[in-house]
């Protein structure tokens, strides 16, 4: 059973607009959410980590927000560019080293 | 840092045949693990080590897969025989001290294609 659900499964858009990706999780218990960018033929690279007590997170064009009551996190993309083409994945962190990944969402920017 | 490092980059091996799979974690970091990746699965942990002590190797699939960490700077995992269904991204990653709060680095990750 996968308890990290992410939406959508893929996305185009044109240079420089914006974009949101979705994350929702019944993972229990919580201890922090992540996002990470995965470029092909690399490993993942963290983006940001968010505790059950912030509700938002920014690493410069890409902002990540948490609702731990709802169990739902996005991660926006700003003013995206070439390079933010990428998969990016949802992380679970319960209270152990046991994460539970999301599928990921493809992104692909377009000029 | 250099990061995770891991070797090769891609293997390609024929059935029945051993693989190596090589990891050097991040120095200072004393939490290793080793996942795979698959379209149809994703990422799924395979193996823990804390301080060089494999902690949990329940995602290990079958008795044809080890792993070990002789010390701090050096893990490999091994696949003896290797069979078609093993092809897969395998991916080394490391933390400084495996508590749930910190930061995951992932190797750029090896290729295994089994034929």
């Amino acid at each position: 059973k996968n308890q990290v659900e992410q939406s959508p499964q893929s996305l185009i858009i044109l240079e420089g607009k914006n974009c949101t990706l979705q994350c929702n999780y019944t993972v229990s218990p919580f201890s922090n959410l992540r996002w990470y960018k995965q470029d092909t033929g690399r490993g993942p690279v963290s983006l940001t980590i968010m505790t059950f007590s912030e509700n938002t997170k920014s690493n410069g064009r890409y902002t990540a927000t948490l609702d731990a009551d709802t169990k739902q996190s996005s991660l926006h993309i700003t003013a995206s560019q070439l390079s933010d083409s990428a998969s990016y994945i949802c992380v679970v962190s319960p209270n152990d080293y046991k994460l539970s990944f999301g599928a990921g969402t493809t992104v692909t920017v377009r000029a | 840092d250099a990061g995770v490092i891991q070797s090769p980059r891609h293997e390609v091996t024929e059935m029945g045949q051993e693989v190596t799979l090589r990891c050097k974690p991040i120095s200072g970091h004393n939490s290793l693990f080793w996942y795979r990746q698959t379209m149809m699965r994703g990422l799924e942990l395979l193996i823990y080590f804390n301080n060089n002590v494999p902690i949990d190797d329940s995602g290990m699939p079958e008795d044809r897969f080890s792993a070990k960490m002789p010390n701090a700077s050096f893990s490999t995992l091994k696949i003896q025989p290797s069979e078609p269904r093993d092809s897969a991204v395998y991916f080394c990653a490391s933390t400084l001290d495996g508590g749930y709060n910190e930061k995951l680095f992932f190797g750029s990750g090896t290729q295994l294609s089994v034929l």
